[in-house]
This record gives C-alpha cells, structure tokens and sequence, in this order.
C-alpha cells in the first residue's frame, strides 16, 4: 500500500482553468503539507495543515488554497492557472508537527 | 533557518561508502540538522536527522561536528539505487516540517 498517494500523476490544462489536485495518507498521521518544486528543482514548502491549524507560506498566491474533507485527506485547489504555476507538486503527512515528513510521489502540473 | 551549503555533485564507486558534506555555519542551538533525498522522479525520502550527537539508522550515519557548524551524511556501502539528490535541511522543532529543499548534492553511484 502506498502510505501517501496523490492523484493525478500528470496534468496538463490551460491557462485560466481550476483544478485540483488529490491527496490521501494511510498512516494516520495528523499533520499533512504541500510542497512546490520548480524547473531548478527547488522544493519549497506551500502549505501545512492538521485539524487544528493552517499555516500557509506567505509567498504562495490566494489562488491556491488546502481543502481537508477528513484527517487522511488533504486536496489542493488551485483557481485561475497560470503559466507560472508549472511545476511538480508533492503532498506530505508526518505524525505531529514535528516528525519525519513521508512524501507523495507527486503531480506534474504543466498549464499551457 | 539556518543556510545551509552542499557541494552541487559528488561520484561514488559502487559498493564504497559515499560521505556527503553539508555547512551550518550560522546553526543555532536549537537547530536540528535533517537529511532527506530525492530520486529521480519521486517525492524526497527522509534519511536521518540529529542536533549534536552522531546517528546511525538502518539507511546511513551522521556525523555532526563537535562545534555544529558542519556535518557528513554517510552511506556506508552506496549502492546504485543510492543515486540521488541528497538535501541538508537545519530547522528548529518548532518550525516542523515548513522545510525548503535548497539546491542539495547529487551522488552519483557508479558501477
């Protein structure tokens, strides 16, 4: 069983689109993140989430936003695609705020 | 976050113990080294992470420099499926896991 799967694995939309990418974890962690790595393959983190708080990276854009229907799931929404928003976006989940962070295999996002 | 250096590649020859350098030199006290790698075309994989004595796990060892201000990620018998980007990340517990992955060294494990 994959501990963190994400869904799609590839996507490909145009410009001024919405979508969604998915996310489930089966560790029963509480704490769950999205992470962004560009074309130099510099992985930044977007977003951390358990039932109890958000915390965004002030550098990502409103357009983006974390949508948790439940503890396993944590999707991600992203309104208005941009060029620029291209990049592999991987989720991650860790018990707790603090320990080892388990990675998805992440989504290829490419807007045209 | 403390900043933290890696040299851009190393090679290793399969079957050798790969050491893997990292600078912290403006780590604080409570900062914890972390290493973490990449494959190709998968999600970063943790490794090992330490505040200031040595670790060793099942994957590699860490060797912390008794002032903090450097480390040594050891894979003791590099194998080729240990060919990756390794990243070195320094973060207090407090800030969990909000980790940037800077630009990391890629090993490559050759036969």
């Amino acid at each position: 069983d994959t501990a963190v799967s994400q869904t799609p694995k590839y996507l490909v939309t145009q410009m001024g689109n919405d979508k969604s990418i998915k996310c489930e974890q089966n560790l029963g962690h509480d704490t769950m993140y999205w992470y962004k790595q560009d074309s130099k393959k510099f992985l930044k983190i977007m977003f951390s989430y358990n039932n109890k708080e958000l915390i965004i990276n002030e550098t990502v854009p409103n357009r983006f936003s974390p949508k948790s229907p439940d503890k396993a799931h944590l999707n991600l929404h992203i309104n208005s695609l941009e060029l620029g928003d291209s990049a592999v976006y991987f989720c991650a989940s860790s018990q707790e705020f603090r320990g080892e962070a388990f990675f998805g295999q992440g989504t290829r996002l490419t807007v045209v | 976050d403390a900043k933290t250096t890696q040299p851009t590649s190393m090679d290793c020859a399969e079957g050798r113990a790969a050491n893997l350098p990292c600078n912290h030199s403006t780590i604080s006290g409570n900062e914890y080294v972390y290493w973490y790698r990449q494959i190709h075309s998968q999600g970063p994989q943790y490794i090992i992470h330490g505040l200031k004595n040595n670790e060793t796990n099942e994957m590699a060892s860490l060797i912390i420099t008794e002032d903090r201000k450097s480390s040594t990620l050891i894979l003791p018998h590099a194998t080729l499926r240990d060919t990756a980007v390794y990243y070195c990340i320094v973060r207090t517990n407090n800030a969990g896991n909000m980790l940037t992955f800077g630009g990391g060294t890629r090993l490559m494990v050759k036969p």
